[in-house]
């Protein structure tokens, strides 16, 4: 099985409408992160979060929220999507005492039209 | 506003040869730098990390930093056409912050 696993892989919604993506690990890692990719634009910090109760913003994070629903389980709504939002969203983890490496989930392309 | 700065490419070498990937970072707090690959569709695949000024190699992969010029680069030995991807270069915030900051990547194409 999958160390980090992202549902749904695919998703095509509208404007306005609210949508959930989910990400889980069995790594047993303590940090998980949601980053969103753009052609052009690389990958972009959205949320972060060390424990269930330490929830941080990254650089975009507006139109987005997250939570952390145990150690293993991170999730980011979009409360109300618009086609900007379009993107390929990865999950990542990282361990409290590593070097600060990530690793990241097989992701989820999201298309609002 | 920290930054990695690396050539979008496409960057193309003939298989056996030797890659050359940059990368530059602005932030001097920065501790940790890593190279991801990813394939067109896929998720990043963290292939090294260093931390210490010099060379790091594992296998073909060669990792080389130099704080004093913020310069970090990855040489990839032998290149095969299954390297053909998007290498992205990241560098930690230092401190405890754990946040990475990536560069957009440079594509890399290994010709047979």
């Amino acid at each position: 099985d999958a160390d980090v696993t992202q549902t749904p892989r695919n998703r095509i919604t509208k404007t306005g409408k609210r949508i959930m993506l989910e990400c889980s690990q069995t790594k047993g890692h303590d940090r998980m992160y949601w980053y969103r990719q753009d052609p052009g634009l690389g990958l972009r910090l959205i949320y972060y979060s060390f424990d269930v109760k330490d929830i941080n913003k990254g650089e975009i994070s507006d139109g987005y929220s997250v939570s952390r629903q145990a150690q293993a389980k991170f999730s980011l709504s979009l409360e109300s999507a618009i086609p900007n939002q379009t993107a390929l969203y990865f999950c990542a983890t990282g361990l409290e005492t590593s070097e600060n490496e990530q690793f990241f989930g097989p992701g989820t392309r999201l298309t609002v039209l | 506003q920290k930054e990695v700065e690396q050539n979008s490419g496409p960057l193309s070498v003939p298989e056996g040869a030797i890659a050359s990937l940059n990368c530059t970072y602005s932030d001097r707090g920065s501790q940790s730098f890593f190279w991801y690959r990813q394939y067109s569709g896929k998720s990043p695949e963290l292939i090294m990390f260093i931390y210490s000024n010099g060379d790091k190699e594992d296998g073909r992969f060669t990792a080389q930093l130099n704080k004093a010029s913020q310069y970090v680069s990855l040489l990839i030995r032998d290149s095969q056409p299954s390297d053909s991807a998007t290498y992205l270069c990241a560098a930690d915030s230092g401190g405890s912050n754990y946040k990475l900051t990536f560069g957009k990547g440079t594509l890399l194409t290994v010709n047979p």
